[in-house]
């Protein structure tokens, strides 16, 4: 079973607009990572936040982290048509293993 | 710098039947997995490799899937016998060791078709 879960589950903006995806998670983790995936492609790794930072930047993207909620934000920022795939958040837990949740499709209209 | 090869990237079998997938790891990476993704899910983790260890395989269905990593590089997946609901992508990733401090780099997946 997965234990993430992303919000929305869908999201179409314009290019040129922000686009903003949240994650939730049930347990405790050591860190939290988003990876994208194109269709018919394989997931390519985005950013990794650990437990113990806040808000991490990456060029056009920004990942917040709340622990406390237990919850994540990636932030896009000036999308662009090629930004269009599945984004997933992924958490390692006490475990070690990296958790999936379902994904979000972006589309961006060009 | 070469990712994760996989092949066959698709493939199609009548059920019952055996499938093998293929993996070559990107060279230096001692830790591998194999993950199963079904339409409209992320993927889920079947095994994990360190080197040519399996330190976990608590979700590999052990009746019919076996893994291997010989010599601790490549690694196959095999189903035998293949039934209707693994229809699925079956992604295979590797990363340095540290396993849950490091990114993972994802192969392009294979994507097989039980009828």
């Amino acid at each position: 079973s997965q234990q993430g879960e992303e919000d929305p589950q869908a999201l179409s903006i314009q290019e040129g607009e922000n686009a903003t995806m949240n994650c939730s998670y049930k347990t405790s983790i050591n860190n939290l990572q988003w990876y994208r995936q194109n269709s018919g492609r394989g997931l390519v790794h985005l950013i990794l936040i650990r437990s113990n930072e806040r808000e991490k930047h990456s060029g056009r993207l920004r990942v917040t982290l709340d622990t406390s909620k237990k919850s994540s934000s990636l932030l896009i920022t000036a999308s662009r048509a090629a930004d269009t795939a599945s984004y997933f958040c992924a958490n390692t837990g006490a475990n070690s293993k990296l958790t999936f949740g379902k994904g979000i499709t972006l589309s961006v209209r060009p | 710098e070469a990712g994760v090869v996989q092949s066959p990237r698709y493939k199609i079998i009548e059920k019952k039947q055996p499938v093998a997938f293929w993996c070559n790891p990107i060279s230096g990476h001692n830790t591998l997995y194999w993950y199963l993704q079904n339409l409209g899910q992320g993927p889920e983790l079947l095994i994990r490799y360190e080197n040519e260890e399996a330190v976990d395989d608590s979700q590999l269905p052990k009746d019919r899937f076996s893994a291997e990593r010989l010599k601790g590089v490549d690694s196959t997946l095999k189903i035998q016998p293949a039934e209707l609901g693994d229809s699925a992508v079956y992604l295979c990733a590797s990363s340095l060791e540290g396993f849950s401090a490091n990114e993972q780099f994802f192969g392009p997946g294979t994507r097989l078709t039980v009828l």
